[in-house]
């Protein structure tokens, strides 16, 4: 069964201290990975697609990396603007689309 | 603007109720989702549609159900055999599949009193 696992579940860190947030999955044929952005009470926002090993897409202080079994989210230097819930979302050969529960980033001033 | 609407924004059922949730989209996308989301765990698919008069059931389609009779929306009702509507209710819109890059709307949270 595909499934996905995002670590850690909640994050609080100083502002400019840098780190990095981590989805693990198991699915067949992976075929790409989104990543998004959730505030509170909002829709998700579109931050990247990834679509093979060893690919990176970066974003003002965001930039994301895919292994075969892995991504990870890497933020430098974050603001608190930068706080919100980082949604990472792989899906397989057979087009299935799966999200995980995401990791709850704190940023304090 | 191009983007996705949906309305309500807070919504409030009572036991035995049917309610339906809005979504219109102007980024003639093809492609239309709904899924739920509960606190701690990922978004789960409830229906698609990619075709107009076309949809399919998600994974959690039970006590649900859809329309499709213009590109442009595609309304969910939450029947009274959804035993726990209370959630996060979220439309997207995408090119043409599943697969393509899915826009989000701002989100319609159900309250069953």
């Amino acid at each position: 069964e595909d499934q996905v696992t995002q670590s850690p579940e909640a994050l609080r860190l100083q502002e400019g201290e840098s780190s990095s947030l981590n989805c693990s999955y198991t699915v067949s044929g992976l075929r790409g990975l989104f990543w998004y952005r959730q505030d509170p009470g909002k829709g998700p926002e579109f931050l990247f697609t990834l679509y093979s090993a060893g690919e990176e897409k970066e974003k003002e202080r965001l930039k994301a990396t895919l292994t075969k079994k892995e991504s990870f989210l890497h933020i430098t230097a974050p603001k608190p603007e930068d706080s919100a819930t980082y949604l990472c979302a792989p899906w397989s050969s057979a087009s299935k689309i799966i999200f995980g529960s995401g990791t709850r980033l704190s940023i304090r001033p | 603007d191009g983007g996705i609407t949906q309305s309500p924004k807070y919504l409030f059922r009572k036991e035995g109720q049917n309610v339906t949730l809005s979504c219109e989209q102007n980024l003639n996308h093809d492609a239309m989702y709904w899924y739920r989301q509960d606190p701690g765990q990922g978004l789960r698919l409830i229906y698609y549609s990619q075709i107009v008069n076309d949809f399919q059931k998600g994974d959690i389609a039970e006590g649900y159900s859809v329309s499709r009779e213009k590109k442009e929306s595609f309304p969910l009702t939450v029947t009274s055999a959804q035993k726990n509507p209370t959630a996060f209710y979220l439309c997207a819109s995408s090119i043409q599949s599943s697969t393509d890059t899915q826009y989000f709307g701002p989100g319609t949270r159900l309250t069953v009193l």
